[in-house]
């Protein structure tokens, strides 16, 4: 199985531009999560999507939001970007359904804010 | 709440001693808890978990983690360590609704 899949890997913005970010999860997983690394704050979750719809979500403002398509392609949108969204922005796919299972990461797009 | 400690930034160690990883945790109920690895330019890969069970949990690459429940800790640990094993490593904390808590991360280093 192929895995999951993080496009584009780099991207640079400048503040107050807004960005899309694309992850593919493994075939059949029907979860993606998403999780910002930096190097101040370490890995934090920011939400999860299942079957089209947000199921969880992190203690981040209303500039970060996100969808999941019918495919469970998911996509991750920043708004009006600040110097402190760059960061390392990582997705994880798992089956969806059950408890406690391991998540599948992506190899993350690193997003530079200018 | 939850949280996840990583008390040690950095650890060394020589190529084929002993490694131990440590993490201490705080969750009000049982604790369901992770160790993944992160290498340069890469995501993060599973190592192993605790959810229920044997104390010593077994996981990838040789990596066990031993649970204590009363000092609150999931040490990660290998007998032998290999200079490939140098990356960086994350205890998580899984609450009910599958999001990790992740720690700080402890970078280890196995020198040759």
């Amino acid at each position: 199985k192929a895995g999951v899949t993080q496009t584009p890997r780099y991207l640079i913005k400048t503040r107050g531009q807004q960005v899309t970010l694309s992850c593919s999860p493994i075939s059949g997983h029907r979860s993606v999560s998403w999780y910002q690394q930096t190097p101040g704050q370490g890995l934090q979750f920011l939400f999860e999507y299942f079957s089209e719809t947000q199921r969880n979500k992190g203690n981040f403002p209303g500039r970060f939001s996100g969808r999941q398509f019918s495919n469970s392609r998911s996509e991750m949108n920043v708004s009006t970007l600040e110097l402190g969204d760059s960061a390392l922005y990582l997705c994880a796919s798992y089956p969806g359904t059950g408890r406690f299972n391991e998540q599948f990461f992506g190899p993350g797009t690193r997003l530079t804010v200018l | 709440a939850q949280s996840v400690a990583q008390p040690e930034d950095q650890v060394n160690v020589a190529e084929g001693n002993p490694l131990t990883v440590k993490c201490t945790y705080s969750v009000s109920g049982n604790p369901y808890l992770f160790w993944y690895v992160q290498y340069p330019n890469r995501g993060l890969q599973f190592l192993l978990k605790y959810i229920t069970g044997d104390n010593l949990v077994k996981g990838s690459y040789g990596f066990e983690a031993e649970f204590n429940k009363s000092q609150t800790s999931f040490h990660l640990k290998k007998p032998s360590a290999l200079v490939s094993d140098s990356a960086l490593y994350f205890c998580a904390l899984q609450t009910g609704a599958n999001n990790l808590f992740f720690g700080t991360g402890t970078r280890l280093t196995v020198i040759p």
